[in-house]
């Protein structure tokens, strides 16, 4: 099983949809968490941490589960500059390590 | 400088020679990480360096070593490339280990 995992779609939406990803961990000891974006051929860029209490920017809503160790991005009103793949990262403290994710791609359509 | 930057972009490369990849950051980063990019295989962490001195070897070294003779420098280097190298490297910072990572704009490697 790897470490994280994710659905790696595509997922096509229209403008304007909400569109939610997941991703689960497998090491329970696992301390942090974010999602990251990467755009086609560029490197990627965080996008948002994942805090335990959840945790909102915009159109964009982080979730963290841990009793199901996943994490969660919810993304509302879709614009077509969201089209992209995200990235999940969860960090460990006794690998010392964040591990990525495969990458889930979104293609918003208008 | 601002950020991180990596050299060159791209470079094509005969098998069995040998290539290094430079990365610079001007942020005082104290951790720096080199990863592979694939298709369909995600990112993999080649190697890494919690500050300057120091080094480890991250999923996939075989065929890379690193050095850290700095707080800002941290090449990778392919002894004798082959062409299961062939990849996008990308090189990244942090303020420590565990933190946010910052990453450079990557370098397209063929290896032929």
């Amino acid at each position: 099983r790897k470490e994280v995992e994710q659905d790696p779609g595509p997922f096509n939406v229209p403008e304007g949809a909400t569109v939610a990803f997941n991703c689960t961990y497998s090491n329970s000891a696992s301390q942090s968490f974010f999602w990251y974006r990467q755009d086609c051929r560029k490197e990627p860029k965080l996008l948002m941490s994942v805090y335990s209490s959840g945790n909102e920017d915009g159109r964009f809503t982080a979730q963290l589960n841990r009793a199901s160790q996943y994490i969660s991005l919810l993304i509302r009103d879709s614009k077509l500059s969201d089209s992209a793949t995200y990235l999940c990262v969860v960090y460990s403290g006794n690998t010392g390590k964040l591990i990525f994710g495969q990458g889930t791609t979104l293609q918003v359509k208008p | 400088i601002a950020g991180i930057t990596q050299a060159p972009t791209s470079q094509i490369l005969a098998a069995g020679r040998r290539m290094t990849l430079r990365c610079t950051q001007d942020m005082r980063h104290n951790a720096m990480y080199w990863y592979r990019q694939d298709l369909g295989l995600g990112l993999r962490l080649i190697h890494y360096s919690n500050t300057a001195g120091t080094t480890g070897k991250g999923e996939v070294p075989d065929g890379y070593s690193v050095s850290r003779a700095n707080t800002d420098d941290f090449p990778l280097t392919l002894a004798s490339a082959v062409p299961s190298q062939t990849s996008v490297y990308f090189c990244a910072s942090s303020l420590q280990e565990g933190a946010q990572q910052f990453f450079g704009p990557g370098t397209r490697l063929t290896v032929l």
